[in-house]
């Protein structure tokens, strides 16, 4: 079946260095790979979005790769920032069958510390 | 200002009784979501409808039920069937037939039944 993991459930990063989080997935062929941020008690906001054949994308300070060889996309906050602390989601598309419907990791927790 | 509402924020339900979370949008969206968040868990689809009138299940549609009488709305009922009903309860919406993927999420319903 689909899996989708995101490296860790928590991560830990002094204000000003960059954050570094990973989505890995298996048994899936998406077409494309979008990142979300949730607050507590939020709802998740749409943050980036790359396709399969895009290798990187850019948003100011954030950085999305996509490699679909080893199956895994990277997402990058440089200069992070106190702020930054939320809770990362990464989910999988395709663009057949239940068009739209994504398939959401279960997150990561960033706590950027001043 | 364009967006996607639930109401309400929290909900106090008592075991055996139905109860219907509301969920509207104003930015004319064809597709709407709903999904459930559990800690430690992903989001996970519960009922999904891309046109007016017609709505399909996700992957946990038991003991849920929804409806969409209008573009607007796509109100989530959770029955008595529903075995363990607490959770936090996130609706969203997604613009169809361009190259946008993005879902757009509402500030979600916790709901709480004892």
């Amino acid at each position: 079946s689909q899996k989708i993991e995101q490296n860790s459930e928590a991560l830990n990063i002094q204000e000003g260095k960059t954050a570094t989080l990973t989505c890995n997935y298996t048994n899936y062929s998406p077409a494309y790979l979008q990142w979300y941020r949730q607050d507590p008690g939020r709802g998740p906001v749409f943050l980036l979005l790359i396709r399969e054949n895009e290798k990187e994308k850019r948003k100011e300070r954030l950085k999305v790769t996509f490699d679909t060889t080893l199956k895994q996309s990277l997402f990058h906050i440089t200069a992070s920032q106190p702020a930054d602390s939320a809770t990362y989601l990464c989910a999988l598309g395709n663009y057949g069958g239940s068009q739209g419907n994504l398939i959401f990791g279960k997150g990561t927790k960033l706590s950027v510390k001043p | 200002d364009g967006g996607i509402t639930q109401s309400p924020k929290y909900l106090f339900r008592k075991e055996g009784q139905n109860v219907t979370l509301s969920c509207e949008q104003n930015l004319n969206h064809d597709a709407m979501y709903w999904y459930r968040q559990d800690p430690g868990q992903g989001l996970r689809l519960i009922y999904y409808s891309q046109i007016v009138n017609d709505f399909q299940k996700g992957d946990i549609a038991e003991g849920y039920s929804v409806s969409r009488e209008k573009k607007e709305s796509f109100p989530l009922t959770v029955t008595s069937a529903q075995k363990n009903p607490t959770a936090f309860y996130l609706c969203a919406s997604r613009l169809t037939g361009t190259s946008a993927h993005e879902q757009y999420f509402g500030p979600g319903t916790r709901l709480t039944v004892t």
